[in-house]
């Protein structure tokens, strides 16, 4: 099972900032909040991801609070292209160089002109 | 474009056949990743491979097999198909067996 929660949808305006948030609770401190995104049927595209402190890149910024249960996935300025099911997964690593991504339903992100 | 490529795009086939989807990890990535993604499971992981080993296994059905070959390609194959078998079967790899995973396009499979 998904170990994370996120709202099953969600509106912005385009030119706004998008803060989609993430509950994982049950997150272990070796584990990553990684952020994925698909538009349509297009295979899953990868946005950012993080361990303990924020992270920014070129796509999105990603807050991760100080007990590490939850985060916030931030487009800084939203475009149509944007509309798209976004997935805040907990990375799960085991074993002998053993990994999983476990997807949950997502926040589908709809945003509007 | 993630650098991953999957064939063919498109698969339509009957009840109870064998199908092979192939997937090509980007350049230099050692591990690849088998998901599949149906209307009413979401997407599901099924295997990893890392350097032609298994590495990990999923909700793999016994009908289904993959392998990777010593040029880092790999072949998912699965066979006696039913109906529920219909589905989108995403491709991913990794430089390592810990790095990110970038997903390929797909190949959706039509079960008749």
């Amino acid at each position: 099972d998904a170990k994370t929660t996120q709202p099953p949808s969600m509106d912005c305006a385009e030119g706004r900032a998008a803060n989609l948030p993430c509950n994982h609770s049950t997150i272990s401190g070796n584990e990553y909040v990684y952020w994925y995104r698909q538009i349509h049927s297009q295979g899953p595209q990868y946005i950012i991801h993080g361990l303990k402190n924020n992270e920014t890149n070129e796509m999105a910024s990603l807050i991760i609070t100080e007990d590490r249960k939850s985060s916030t996935l931030i487009l800084p300025h939203a475009t149509l292209r944007d509309t798209a099911v976004y997935y805040c997964i907990v990375r799960e690593v085991w074993g002998r160089g053993a990994q999983k991504l476990v997807f949950g339903q997502g926040t589908r992100l709809t945003i509007n002109p | 474009d993630s650098g991953v490529t999957q064939t063919p795009k498109h698969l339509i086939t009957a009840t109870g056949q064998r199908v092979t989807l192939r997937c090509s990890p980007r350049s230099g990535d050692l591990s690849v990743y088998w998901y599949q993604q149906s209307l009413d499971q979401g997407l599901q992981f099924l295997i990893q491979y890392y350097n032609g080993e298994e590495r990990a296994k999923g909700n793999i059905l016994e009908r289904f097999s993959a392998q990777q070959f010593p040029d880092l390609h790999s072949e998912l194959n699965l066979s006696s198909l039913e109906l529920g078998d219909s589905a989108l079967y995403f491709c991913a790899s990794s430089v390592d067996w810990a790095d990110t995973q970038y997903f390929g396009p797909g190949t959706r499979l039509t079960v008749l």
